[in-house]
């Protein structure tokens, strides 16, 4: 089956750690993207790559890191500089083609305390 | 800076009903725009996607359209149905790098 795996499912944190969170396509896509999403909100772009050893900061970059070694892998560390890291990440991918869909992945639920 | 909006933030309306949803966005120069739907908890699911030189997408019961000039996209939802109750999101792709946009989203309720 094709798609895009993120794990785990919800991720539980204490203050102050860093955490990596997983996303995996196997959908040969060349464009992943991370996105945050709080509450009763709309999703904000964290980070976003187009090719592999290449990304770029999106709205909300601060506290967060991103590589993009290969191509089927987009892992998002979150850092303790993050001010406010609870949240719901979502990890999408697309191929950069003259429609250039995303698909989503299932997201992962953090939460820090 | 590219700015999505949707309006109304939240619909709530019988079964059977067509009703419309809508995005707005600011900057015309757009490489595509996507609709998705969300349920609680849950990733996005794609809908339709319209590229810039098209004016509308359909499947099944929904119908979106894209006036570019104007900055405008409508997800049109024909006699609606209570499994249609899920959030409604756009996205707009954009600028250089491709970046993406999201709008707020439209909580869609409809009731049996």
């Amino acid at each position: 089956d094709g798609g895009i795996t993120q794990s785990p499912k919800y991720l539980f944190r204490k203050e102050g750690q860093n955490v990596t969170l997983s996303c995996e396509q196997n959908l040969n896509h060349d464009a992943m993207y991370w996105y945050r999403q709080d509450p009763g909100q709309g999703l904000r772009l964290i980070y976003y790559s187009q090719i592999v050893n290449d990304f770029q900061k999106g709205d909300i970059a601060e506290g967060y890191s991103v590589s993009r070694e290969k191509k089927e892998s987009f892992p998002l560390t979150v850092t303790s500089a993050q001010k406010n890291p609870t949240a719901f990440y979502l990890c999408a991918s697309a191929h950069r083609g003259p429609a250039y869909e995303q698909y989503f992945g299932p997201g992962t639920r953090l939460t820090v305390t | 800076k590219q700015e999505v909006t949707q309006i109304p933030a939240a619909l709530s309306v019988p079964e059977g009903e067509n009703l419309v949803l809508n995005c707005s966005f600011t900057d015309s120069a757009i490489y595509n725009l996507q609709w998705f739907r969300q349920d609680p908890g849950k990733g996005l699911t794609s809908l339709l996607l319209i590229q810039s030189s098209q004016r509308e997408q359909t499947s099944g019961r929904l119908n979106a359209s894209l006036d570019k000039s104007s900055g405008r996209s409508t997800l049109y939802i024909a006699a609606s149905q209570p499994g249609d109750s899920a959030t409604y999101l756009c996205a707009v792709l954009s600028g250089g790098y491709q970046k993406v946009t999201f709008g707020t989203g439209t909580k869609l309720q409809v009731i049996p």
